[in-house]
């Protein structure tokens, strides 16, 4: 049990171009869900709490304007990259929280590997 | 302030060898510590957490761990490496707010 998805897996676009990534809790609920990016050979950074049904609350020196999250359901949070940039090639992770568990503990999607040409 | 740190950003052991990951937390973060392993372009696996009661935590593939809280460490063991160990292991700890506290990661590599 407690699997994310991750949707695509990998994706290459264009500058200029957004991007949207999907992350899915398949076989529970997930009132939490959290967005990560990560460079190579880096630890994980978050980037973003998204809480379902109101708006996601965004770490410092993360401009939500260009990486916009949307959580509309108990089993779906959206990242989508606006106007991407080279310096956005990037691996982005989601997890996610079983709602009401009290153990911090968080499932790991498989990430999504971004390349922007 | 809250804070992960785990010793050495590389280590190597030999097949069969004793794998020893350090991780020592700041004594602000809740009690609440993990351990996860990445595999090259993938997501991260639990392999073991520790939230109350026994200090010694098994995990999977044989790893154990053991919360130490008067040395604030939660250092990270398997008795014998194997090559499928090699991976990047990250010690986490509990933040507020249900954020988690990464350390910077501990690249593993077994060598025949």
């Amino acid at each position: 049990g407690a699997v994310v998805s991750q949707h695509p897996s990998w994706v290459i676009c264009k500058s200029g171009t957004s991007v949207k990534i999907e992350c899915r809790s398949l076989d529970f609920q997930a009132t939490t869900m959290f967005w990560y990016r990560q460079f190579p050979k880096q630890s994980l950074m978050l980037m973003a709490t998204s809480n379902e049904g109101s708006k996601a609350t965004y770490e410092q020196g993360v401009e939500k304007d260009k990486f916009l999250i949307n959580h509309a359901s108990l089993t779906l949070s959206t990242l989508t990259v606006t106007s991407a940039h080279p310096e956005d090639s990037s691996f982005y992770i989601c997890s996610a929280l079983i709602a009401g568990e009290p153990s911090y503990e968080q499932y790991f999607g498989p990430g999504t590997r971004l390349t922007v040409t | 302030a809250q804070s992960v740190t785990q010793l050495g950003s590389h280590v190597s052991v030999s097949e069969g060898a004793l794998v020893l990951l350090r991780c020592n937390y700041s004594s602000s973060v809740p009690p609440y510590l993990f351990w996860y392993v990445q595999y090259p372009n993938q997501g991260l696996q639990l392999l073991l957490k520790y939230t109350t009661g026994a200090t010694l935590v098994k995990g999977i593939n044989g790893f154990e761990a053991e919360f130490k809280k008067s040395e604030t460490s939660f250092h990270l063991t398997k008795p014998s490496a194997h090559m499928s160990d090699a991976a990047e292991y990250f010690c986490v700890a509990g933040g507020g707010y249900n954020k988690l506290i990464f350390g910077a990661g501990t690249r593993l590599a077994v060598h025949p």
